[in-house]
C-alpha cells in the first residue's frame, strides 16, 4: 500500500513569508505527527493530530501550527518565517498515535532566505 | 526535557566488519526504537524494543534494551554497502509521555 506522502519536496521562501506543508498518511492511519530535523538540533517533535484534534504539542512557538482533515490528511503552517526555520520537515503516520510504530514520509526541505 | 546521547557520531568501516552503536539517557524509557535514514528519505523503523533486557534481531541487525532502561544498543553484523545511512535511536515513555525523543544519529559509511 502507498506510504506517507509529503508535498512539496522542496520549498524556498523568504523571511517573513508563510508556508503550508502537506502530508497524506497511510490509508487507515488516524494519527499524523510532525517533526523538524536540523543538523544542530536533530529530530524534534512539533505536534500530533488524531481524528482532527491536536493531541500532543512540542516546544515550538505559536508560529507553527497544523490541522488534520476528516480524511486524516494533515497540513502544517509556519507563519512569519525566520532563517532558523530552514529544516527538513518530516511527517509520520501511525495507527493509534505516537506510541505505535511511526511511518515517516520523505519530508519537505524548507529553505528560508 | 529528556536527552539522548548517541555514540559514536560517525563510523567509517570496511565492508564485512561488524558495527556497534549505543544510546544512553538520564531518564528511564519504556520503549526503545531504532531507525535508519537514507539520504533524501525519511527514517524507517528497524527494531522496536518493549521490555528491559529484551534482545531482538532483524536480519543482520540486533538491538538490546538495557536492563537499567536507560540505554540501548544496536549491532550490525557483516556490514554491506547498503548499510550506509544515519541510524537513530529513540526512547518513549519517560515521565509517562510517549512522544519519542530521538538521538542525534550515527552516520555509517561502509567502504567496499
Amino acid at each position: 500500500k502507498a506510504g506517507v506522502t509529503q508535498t512539496p519536496r522542496y520549498l524556498i521562501k523568504t523571511r517573513g513569508q508563510q508556508v503550508t506543508l502537506s502530508c497524506s498518511p497511510i490509508s487507515g492511519h488516524r494519527s499524523v505527527s510532525w517533526y523538524q530535523q536540523t543538523p544542530g538540533q536533530g529530530l524534534q517533535f512539533l505536534f500530533e493530530y488524531f481524528s482532527e484534534t491536536q493531541r500532543n504539542k512540542g516546544n515550538f512557538p505559536g508560529r507553527f501550527s497544523g490541522r488534520q482533515f476528516s480524511n486524516s490528511r494533515s497540513e502544517m503552517n509556519v507563519s512569519t518565517l525566520e532563517l532558523g526555520d530552514s529544516a527538513l520537515y518530516l511527517c509520520a503516520s501511525s495507527l493509534r498515535g505516537v506510541d505505535s510504530p511511526l511511518h515517516f514520509g520523505n519530508g519537505t526541505r524548507l529553505t528560508v532566505t | 526535557g529528556q536527552q539522548l546521547n548517541q555514540s559514536p557520531q560517525s563510523m567509517f568501516i570496511q565492508e564485512g566488519e561488524d558495527v556497534s552503536m549505543n544510546c544512553t539517557s538520564s531518564s528511564i524509557f519504556n520503549t526503545w526504537l531504532w531507525y535508519k535514514q537514507d539520504p533524501g528519505e525519511g527514517p524507517v523503523l528497524l527494531i522496536a524494543l518493549y521490555k528491559a533486557g529484551e534482545l531482538t534481531s532483524n536480519g543482520r541487525l540486533t538491538a538490546q534494551f538495557g536492563i537499567t532502561r536507560k540505554d540501548s544498543f544496536l549491532n550490525i553484523s557483516a556490514s554491506i554497502p547498503s548499510d550506509v545511512g544515519i541510524y537513530f535511536c529513540a526512547g518513549q515513555g519517560a515521565g509517562g509521555s510517549y512522544i519519542p525523543t530521538f538521538g542525534r544519529g550515527t552516520s555509517l559509511i561502509v567502504h567496499p
